[in-house]
């Protein structure tokens, strides 16, 4: 398995401001993921964080918006952008170990209220 | 599209064995996963089964899957009140990259 550290644990954001979340994973992992999960629903993609070059987005997500930096093996940010009450949710993000078997694992979250 | 099914919630008693059903769309799915989530905290990976196995057992968790029908089932023996939590059951191939598909979660209450 893998331990993964994620900062901040929550905040309380402006609207029209920013926040930058860390994920630090002790371990080299093979993929890593940004999910968000809307008060009472499942998860969402986000993107795939690729390492050293620009992150996938899944459709109705977009770099403006949640850029995302990768830039080693271990250690990705994402950023929201230009705050609104919309964005309140629980970010996660993810990994994928890959050395014997690609099994997913999640960090705790950052739980986002934007006023 | 994939999708993956589960219902919402179900109750059971303390002492009693819960059983969480799921159902799956993909048949290319290489890994399905049982996570849980507390209160305000990430998802816990409690365990997956590889698509080429039928049955994983792991202390109170055993796993059960029906390929054939694209089932997925998860049995907690000695539930207990700890057991309370949302259990979402996911999917992952490599079709186009790997990708993971969620359920929308079963909200498990356990009463005393």
């Amino acid at each position: 398995s893998a331990v993964i550290s994620q900062k901040p644990s929550r905040d309380i954001c402006q609207r029209g401001t920013s926040l930058t979340i860390q994920c630090q994973v002790d371990s080299q992992v093979t993929m890593m993921f940004w999910y968000r999960q809307q008060p009472g629903q499942s998860l969402t993609l986000i993107a795939t964080a690729n390492q050293g070059s620009e992150a996938t987005y899944e459709s109705g997500f977009v770099i403006d918006k949640f850029p995302i930096s990768r830039p080693n093996l271990t250690f990705s940010t994402l950023t929201v952008s230009n705050m609104s009450p919309e964005d309140s949710s629980i970010y996660l993000c993810s990994v994928v170990i890959g050395q014997v078997r690609d099994i997913q694992y999640f960090g705790a979250g950052t739980r986002l209220s934007v006023l | 599209g994939e999708d993956v099914e589960q219902s919402l919630f179900l109750s059971v008693r303390e002492g009693d064995s819960s059983v969480i059903n799921c159902t799956y769309t993909d048949s290319s799915s290489t890994y399905l996963y049982w996570y849980k989530q507390e209160p305000g905290a990430g998802l816990q990976l409690l365990t997956y089964i590889f698509s080429n196995m039928d049955m994983k057992q792991d202390q109170r968790l055993t796993v059960l899957l029906n390929k054939k029908d694209k089932h997925l089932s998860l049995r907690i023996a000695d539930t207990q009140t700890g057991d309370s939590a949302i259990y979402f059951c996911a999917e992952s191939n490599y079709t186009g990259g790997f990708k993971t598909i969620f359920g929308a979660g079963t909200r498990l209450f356990v009463k005393a």
